[in-house]
């Protein structure tokens, strides 16, 4: 079955503190793994994104780790801001053999930073 | 960037009456566009695949005759929710991914909110 687990459900983080969301997967198939971020009553939006043969992307205050062998990956915000408050998803992508372009999301991660 | 566009935002309507969503790429052309389905504090849960000159491909679960999608041109698919009911009530999102190269993301429309009284 093609789950995407994610953790911890909500997460209260201080300004400037570090955040961390976790994502596992199960599907060696998964060719791509983007993060998205979503605020109330908005559409997802792509914050960064990282293939399987790169164990690490950092764009700014966001970086993924990637674990290929333990099919983990998480996302690092580095100096959280109260902007940052919103949804963030993991999801995966099917891959050749593993559904193509259709993207599976986590269960989503309620991040609070606060002042 | 990418956008994606989506009309409307906010659409109430009574029960047994059906509704048409649109999805549009403004600047690029989709032969694939997505269509998801989020409840109120849940992840999005993908309907179905929107083929440009072709049929729609359904999840599991999802009814064809309810949830009709139509993809007529390289920019706009349309999500058609048949005789509407209370439980149809949910905020529908579309997507579409550039067509070039392999790692191009989806983009997501702002969504639309259906309320069915």
């Amino acid at each position: 079955q093609q789950q995407v687990k994610q953790s911890p459900q909500s997460l209260i983080v201080q300004k400037g503190g570090i955040s961390i969301i976790n994502c596992a997967y199960e599907n060696t198939a998964f060719d791509y793994f983007p993060w998205y971020q979503q605020f109330p009553g908005k559409g997802p939006a792509l914050l960064i994104a990282i293939r399987p043969d790169v164990s690490e992307k950092k764009e700014g205050r966001f970086t993924i780790s990637f674990n290929k062998s333990a099919k983990q990956f998480s996302l690092h915000i580095m100096d959280s801001q109260p902007g940052d408050s919103a949804t963030y998803f993991c999801a995966s992508r099917g891959g050749l053999t593993g559904g193509g372009n259709k993207l599976t999301f986590g269960t989503g991660t309620q991040l609070k930073v606060e002042l | 960037g990418a956008v994606v566009s989506q009309h409307p935002s906010w659409v109430i309507c009574k029960s047994g009456t059906s509704v048409k969503i649109e999805c549009r790429s403004l600047d690029f052309q989709a032969t694939t566009m997505f269509w998801y389905r989020q409840f109120p504090k849940q992840s999005l849960m993908l309907m179905a695949t929107s083929n440009e000159g072709s049929k729609a491909t359904y999840e599991q679960g999802v009814e064809k005759d309810k949830f009709l999608i139509n993809h007529a041109s390289l920019t706009l698919s349309t999500l058609t929710v048949t005789s509407a009911h209370p439980e149809d009530s949910s905020f529908y999102i579309c997507s579409a991914r550039i067509p070039t190269g392999g790692n191009q993301p989806q983009h997501f429309g702002d969504g639309t909110r259906l309320s069915i009284l």
